[in-house]
């Protein structure tokens, strides 16, 4: 089974509708992070938490709120998804630990379109 | 604002061949990382080379490190097939706990 896991894979949705991308792992990791690519382009941090009680937004958090369930669980939610919000998504993890280089571990990614 | 750029942004290659990528970064640096993308999918990760070393190998990877120029590269040789992907420098600054992501070099292996 994959380590990092996404929900759902694809989806199809409306211009504001709310949507929630859940991400689950199973590498007992505290850092968990979501992305944005779009085509073209590098990743773009939405948000970062190194644990559940520690949430922090990234570069381009507007529009998006994320939940830290458990220490397994991260979702992101589309309070009102727009147009310009498809993209492909991407949750991350990383270790803590005093000598951690933060090398992150992907999951397969969810495909947005907001229409 | 993205720390690292990859220069090619696309390299077109015969199987056989060694293929060379480069990266570019503006601030000082903890590790500098690389990660190659299957196209649609997932970010999957390679080497990382530490701001103290000045290169490192991986199988068929070659990465070097030049902080002085606050550049590094990525060689790998004997390019096959499979080695298509999109391949991402990422760097992370000081102290700081998060990865900056470069827009990526795509890389084309012909068989």
């Amino acid at each position: 089974d994959a380590d990092v896991t996404q929900t759902p894979r694809n989806r199809i949705t409306k211009t504001g509708k709310r949507i929630m991308l859940e991400c689950s792992q199973t590498k007992g990791h505290d850092r968990m992070y979501w992305y944005r690519q779009d085509p073209g382009l590098g990743l773009q941090l939405i948000y970062y938490s190194f644990d559940v009680k520690d949430i922090n937004k990234g570069e381009i958090s507007d529009g998006y709120s994320v939940s830290r369930q458990a220490q397994a669980k991260f979702s992101l939610s589309l309070e009102s998804a727009i147009p310009n919000q498809t993209a492909l998504y991407f949750c991350a993890t990383s270790e803590t630990s005093g000598n951690s280089y933060n090398e992150q571990f992907f999951g397969p990614g969810t495909r947005l379109t907001v229409l | 604002s993205q720390q690292g750029e990859e220069d090619p942004q696309a390299l077109s290659i015969q199987e056989g061949e060694n293929a060379t990528m480069n990266c570019s970064y503006k601030t000082s640096i903890n590790n500098l990382q690389w990660y190659r993308q299957n196209s649609g999918r997932g970010l999957v990760h390679l080497i990382l080379i530490r701001s103290n070393e000045r290169e490192k190998h991986s199988g068929r990877l070659r990465v070097t490190l030049d902080t002085s120029k606050k550049s590094s590269s990525l060689l790998i040789t004997a390019s096959r097939a499979a080695d298509t992907a999109s391949y991402f420098c990422a760097t992370k600054p000081g102290s700081n706990y998060k990865l900056t992501f470069g827009k990526g070099t795509l890389l084309t292996v012909n068989p």
